[in-house]
């Protein structure tokens, strides 16, 4: 089945700076790969999503990159702000829909 | 509110008991999905509908689970013979499974938190 590996699993950048969060993927037919923001006792909340029939999808200060060849994902926050402090999920999907999460990266932008 | 909605918010059971929890989906989602999620990992695919059926459940999913969606509106998920392994947040989310773009997008509930003692 389909496994997605996260990296880094925590991350502490200055406010302003950008961060970078990856993900690979296992089975080349999922299509879909979703990012989701999850504070401390909240729902994951999606900020970005990306369809493999596109390399490349912003929106203000985030994107997100995708690589089929090498099945891997990025998500990209620039001008970061401490508010964007929080645990960073990546997943991927096939066309069933089921979402298949990474381990998550706990995201902290210092002041 | 027109979001996924989940009651209870937090259950503490004892080990041997069973638990039901409830989730309604956003009013307009065919599909319906409950996943699990552990402290410091990312959640977990249990199971699916799409309006009354379902489709799929994870080999996540002992015979002590069981789900049901009866009439294609809200879920409820129920353990039985709790054990503490049980332990975790279960959410659920929905989805809208169309012919659009927006079809796959899936919007999570708030949770329920369970504590087997």
């Amino acid at each position: 089945g389909e496994n997605v590996e996260q990296h880094p699993s925590t991350l502490s950048v200055q406010e302003g700076d950008s961060a970078v969060i990856k993900c690979t993927y296992s089975d080349s037919a999922s299509n879909y790969f979703p990012w989701y923001k999850q504070e401390l006792g909240k729902r994951p909340q999606l900020i970005i999503d990306i369809r493999s029939n596109v390399g490349e999808k912003k929106d203000q200060r985030i994107a997100v990159t995708l690589n089929k060849t090498a099945k891997h994902f990025s998500l990209h926050i620039t001008e970061t702000q401490p508010e964007d402090s929080a645990v960073y999920f990546c997943a991927a999907s096939m066309e069933t829909d089921k979402l298949i999460f990474g381990t998550g990266t706990r995201l902290q932008v210092f002041p | 509110d027109t979001g996924v909605s989940q009651d209870p918010r937090h259950k503490i059971t004892k080990r041997g008991q069973n638990v039901t929890f409830r989730c309604d989906p956003i009013s307009e989602h065919n599909r319906l999905y409950w996943y699990r999620q552990t402290l410091g990992q990312g959640p977990e695919f249990l199971t699916y509908f799409q309006n009354e059926a379902q489709l799929e459940k994870s080999r996540l999913l002992s015979d002590r689970f069981s789900a049901e969606r009866p009439k294609g509106s809200f879920s409820t998920l129920e353990i039985q013979r709790t054990e503490q392994g049980d332990s975790a947040m279960y959410l659920c989310a929905s989805s809208f499974y169309g012919t659009g773009d927006e079809r796959e997008t899936q919007y999570f509930g708030p949770g329920t938190r369970l504590l087997v003692l």
